[in-house]
């Protein structure tokens, strides 16, 4: 079975401008989570979906981020514009309906400058 | 806010001695998981402990669960190089089992 799916792996961008991120869960999984882990500390939720609706985005930084997940599988999240603090890893996870277990892809390094 | 406290921060071990990480929290939970992440990869789930278990073993994983000092242990036996890592601890809670991740303990082990 394929796991999470993110890609880029790794981003390097200046400040102010545009990114995105996509990720893929793993097949059936209606759960969707997007993380950021800044270094040395764990992960931090910014927005679950359930199918296609965001049912938990208190996280998000709402002025710069936005997020979507059309047809309720693959996922987007976007930074813009991005700022120095936005460096961090970004990580997607899913997790099926009938488990607590969320399972997670290898994460996006963005770097800005 | 991260409510997952771990302790040790960093643990370093001979390798096929034992690690014990620990966890704090101050919620009441419905689950506590522990995840291992290595370098610059994504997380790994390892084990998973509901708030009405006592002690739960997978492999050379043990994880206990003390509702009442609301503290959770990992135990690692016989350690191996490749178990070097950092180990979370997340608290589900809630309706609907949001996680909650501590910092994180750094595991490493000497061959």
């Amino acid at each position: 079975e394929a796991g999470v799916v993110q890609s880029p792996r790794y981003k390097i961008i200046e400040k102010k401008q545009p990114v995105a991120f996509w990720c893929n869960p793993i097949s059936g999984h209606n759960t969707l989570y997007w993380y950021r882990q800044n270094l040395g500390q764990g992960p931090e939720l910014l927005i679950r979906y359930e199918n296609e609706e965001a049912v938990d985005d208190s996280q998000l930084p709402k002025d710069r981020f936005s997020a979507e997940r059309l047809k309720g599988v693959d996922s987007t999240l976007k930074i813009q514009p991005a700022e120095l603090g936005d460096s961090a890893v970004y990580l997607c996870a899913s997790r099926h309906r009938d488990t607590d277990t969320q399972y997670f892809g290898p994460g996006t390094r963005l770097t800005v400058l | 806010s991260q409510q997952g406290e771990e302790d040790p921060q960093a643990l370093s071990i001979q390798e096929g001695e034992n690690a014990t990480m620990n966890c704090s929290y101050k919620t009441s939970i419905n689950n506590l998981q522990w995840y291992r992440q290595n370098s610059g990869r994504g997380l790994v789930h390892l084990i998973l402990i509901r708030s009405n278990e006592r002690e739960k073993h997978s492999g050379r994983l043990r994880v206990t669960l003390d509702t009442s000092k609301k503290s959770s242990s990992l135990l690692i036996t016989a350690s191996r190089a490749a178990d070097t890592a950092s180990y979370f601890c997340a608290k589900a809670e809630g309706a609907n089992s949001k996680l909650t991740f501590g910092k994180g303990i750094t595991l490493s082990v000497r061959p």
